[in-house]
C-alpha cells in the first residue's frame, strides 16, 4: 500500500531564507508526482507536477525534484517571502490502477517570518 | 474560467439529517473524485469515478454514496450525518496530459459541521 511521508510537520523560518521541504513514498511504481500549496481555509493550488521520467521541475522561485528510485520528492523554496507561508501537500498518482487517484502526505505547514 | 465549483462552502448539520455536496467541472475531464480532510490526516479519497455513470469507492467510503448522472457534476451524498464526518470536504478532476501524466484541479472545499 503506497504511503506518502511528508516531515517536518510545520516549519519556522525568517524572511529571505532559502528552504526545502521533504517527501518520501513507499512505492515508486508511480505516474507522477504533483506539490500543492493550500492557504488557510482554502483549496489546493497546483504548484508543480513531475512525471515518473523527469527529475525535476521549476516555476519561479519553486524547484521540485523526484528520486523515484529511492522514494523521494523536495519542494525547494529559494529566498522565501510571507506571502509563502502556507500548508504544502505532495501527492503520488499510484501505478496500481487507472483511476489516476492521488495519495496524499500530511502536509508540511510553513512559516515565513518577516 | 471556473474549473471546480463545490456548492455548499459551509453548512453545519444536526446528526442524523441527509444532505448533498455538489461538484462541478467545467474542463471536460473524465475523473471526479471527492476526498476528505482531517487535522493531521492529509487528505484521504471517499469515492471517484472515472467516467459519466460510473463510480466506485476509495479509502474512506462508509456513510457516504455518491452518483455521476452528468460527466461535469459528482454528488456526494450523506444519507444520515455523523460527528465523525465533520471535517472539510474537497472535490477534484483530472485529465492525462499528453505526456501521459495526470494533473489533477481542487475546488475550494466544503466545510461540513456536523451537531
Amino acid at each position: 500500500k503506497q504511503e506518502v511521508t511528508q516531515i517536518p510537520a510545520a516549519l519556522s523560518v525568517p524572511e529571505g531564507e532559502n528552504l526545502v521541504l521533504n517527501c518520501s513514498f513507499t512505492d515508486s511504481a508511480i505516474y507522477n508526482l504533483q506539490w500543492f500549496r493550500q492557504d488557510p481555509g482554502k483549496g489546493l493550488t497546483s504548484l508543480l507536477l513531475i512525471q515518473s521520467s523527469q527529475r525535476e521541475q521549476t516555476s519561479g522561485r519553486l524547484n521540485a525534484s523526484l528520486d523515484k528510485s529511492s522514494g523521494r520528492s523536495t519542494l525547494y523554496i529559494a529566498a522565501s517571502q510571507p506571502g509563502d507561508s502556507a500548508t504544502y501537500l505532495c501527492a503520488v498518482n499510484p501505478l496500481v490502477d487507472s483511476s489516476y487517484k492521488l495519495i496524499f502526505g500530511s502536509g508540511t505547514r510553513l512559516l515565513v517570518r518577516p | 474560467n471556473a474549473g471546480v465549483t463545490q456548492t455548499p462552502k459551509f453548512r453545519v448539520l444536526k446528526t442524523g439529517q441527509s444532505m448533498t455536496l455538489l461538484c462541478a467541472q467545467d474542463m471536460n475531464h473524465e475523473y471526479m473524485y471527492w476526498y476528505r480532510q482531517d487535522p493531521g490526516m492529509g487528505l484521504r479519497l471517499i469515492h471517484y469515478s472515472v467516467g459519466e455513470g460510473t463510480t466506485a469507492k476509495g479509502e474512506v467510503p462508509d456513510g457516504y454514496n455518491v452518483s455521476r448522472l452528468k460527466k461535469q457534476n459528482f454528488l456526494l451524498g450523506l444519507e444520515s450525518a455523523a460527528p465523525s464526518q465533520t471535517s472539510v470536504y474537497f472535490c477534484a478532476s483530472s485529465y492525462t496530459r499528453r505526456d501521459g501524466s495526470t494533473e489533477a484541479f481542487f475546488g475550494q472545499g466544503t466545510r461540513l459541521t456536523v451537531v
